[in-house]
């Protein structure tokens, strides 16, 4: 059964940097043929795609956010990250890392909440 | 990007009842539409991908169907379980979207 946990800060300083780590458990980053993606959800709002990355490192992004962010994989540990900087309370989210297919999205995290303050 | 428009945006309906959820694309998308159902607190779940095909175990009162603009989404009996909140989701031209959601309580 595959298995995806966010780990990362909950708080956030105004203008810093989020970073946020997925651990896969169930399938293998370096040989699925699946992607690895990013998905946010602010408070009371609905979902936002991200990006993601795959096949050892390509990445496509959101444009919404692309001038921002970086995800990047560490096959060694099973896992993916992701990169935010410059954040603003904009950013306060529950943050969701997920198997995508791509095009959908068939394993999700539990999520992380990030809250943007100083 | 293509815009996702969801209707209604909340209802509330009896167990047993048939619910049907409404999603417009503001471009064609062909079949590249998702279905998710997200309960209080949790993540989202796939129920239904590419307009109509059913997630592994997801329960067959679930459906979809449309194409190109105009989808919908089915509970054929709607269970106590089923009180959720339900999101479509595109993904025929990157950056994928979603819909504002459809929220589903028990009246």
């Amino acid at each position: 059964q595959v298995q995806l946990q966010e780990s990362g800060p909950g708080l956030v300083r105004p203008s810093e940097t989020l970073s946020l780590t997925c651990s896969v458990s169930g399938d293998s980053i370096r040989t699925s043929r699946y992607y690895w993606s990013w998905i946010r959800q602010p408070p009371g709002q609905g979902l936002e795609w991200i990006g993601y990355i795959y096949d050892s490192g390509n990445t496509h992004y959101n444009p919404s956010v692309k001038s921002r962010v970086t995800m990047s994989e560490d096959t060694s540990k099973n896992q993916f990250s992701l990169r935010m900087t410059s954040v603003t309370a904009a950013d306060t989210a529950v943050y969701y890392c997920t198997r995508e297919r791509p095009g959908y999205m068939d394993v999700w995290g539990k999520g992380t909440t990030v809250t943007v303050s100083s | 990007d293509i815009q996702m428009t969801q209707s209604p945006s909340s209802l509330s309906a009896s167990v047993g009842d048939r619910v049907t959820i409404t999603c417009q694309a503001s471009q064609h998308i062909k079949k590249y539409l998702n279905w998710y159902q997200q309960k209080p607190g949790k993540a989202p779940k796939l129920l239904i991908y590419d307009a109509y095909n059913l997630h592994v175990g997801v329960p067959s009162r679930f459906s979809g169907g449309g194409y190109g603009t105009d989808f919908t989404f089915t509970i054929s009996s709607l269970q106590p379980e089923d009180i959720a909140t339900y999101f479509c989701q595109q993904y025929d031209i990157p950056p994928w979207t979603f819909g504002q959601g459809t929220k589903v309580e028990i009246k």
